[in-house]
């Protein structure tokens, strides 16, 4: 168990829905980080939360939202799903703003299967 | 932004050492990571240089050369469990961007 937990682990649903993936960053981390990992494609970073802020942005797209809350978990949502957002949803969290460390790293939640049908 | 490249696949026998390339654009990293990722599991954490030279750690080396936008990733005394694919990420403006990963398979 890393400390990172991501629910739920496998998602099913149509296109054009609606969905909501949970990420609980480890003890003490105020950083939130979400990756998409398309089949056979590398981590695609989408945005960046730090203690309730968002931070950082990338390639994610407008029909895609997140946040964090007071309690420092995250939620990523999904919308007006189409078939080439199946993919694994990670999430990661890190003590300070983006350095990871030396000795730390990102550590990741055990991420969340998204199909859409 | 900064394009990280490492080859797509290695082979090698159980026993033996894989040494995984990556370069990257020299600006705007303050450091570099590797991770390892088995299929359809989360990445984890292997090492993390942010100065330049080797880090050793067990069985795995990490080197980086900032000047020349380069690290490998050393693996020695390769089992059967190391076949995954190998992350190569750098770290910039408060975020991980990661190379498209190298699978390594580990054959007996």
């Amino acid at each position: 168990d890393s400390g990172v937990t991501q629910t739920p682990k496998h998602l099913i649903t149509a296109t054009g829905q609606r969905v909501t993936l949970r990420c609980s960053p480890r003890s003490g981390d105020l950083s939130v980080y979400w990756y998409q990992q398309s089949l056979d494609q590398g981590l695609q970073f989408l945005i960046q939360y730090y203690n309730g802020e968002e931070r950082a942005k990338g390639n994610i797209l407008e029909r895609f939202s997140a946040q964090q809350f007071p309690d420092l978990h995250s939620e990523l949502n999904l919308s007006s799903l189409e078939l080439g957002d199946s993919a694994l949803y990670f999430c990661a969290s890190s003590g300070v703003a983006g350095t990871g460390g030396k000795n730390y790293g990102y550590t990741f939640g055990s991420g969340t299967r998204l199909t859409v049908v | 932004g900064q394009n990280i490249d490492q080859p797509t696949e290695m082979t090698a026998t159980e026993g033996a050492i894989v040494q995984i390339n990556c370069t990257y654009q020299t600006s705007g990293f303050n450091g570099l990571f590797w991770y390892q990722q088995h299929a359809g599991e989360a990445p984890t954490f292997l090492s993390y240089n942010v100065l330049d030279g080797l880090e050793e750690k067990g069985r795995f080396s990490s080197f980086l050369s900032r000047s020349k936008g380069y690290s490998y990733l050393l693996l020695k005394e390769l089992q059967m469990k190391d076949s995954a694919s190998y992350l190569c990420a750098g770290i910039n403006d408060y975020k991980l961007s990661f190379g498209a990963g190298t699978t390594v398979t580990v054959r007996a």
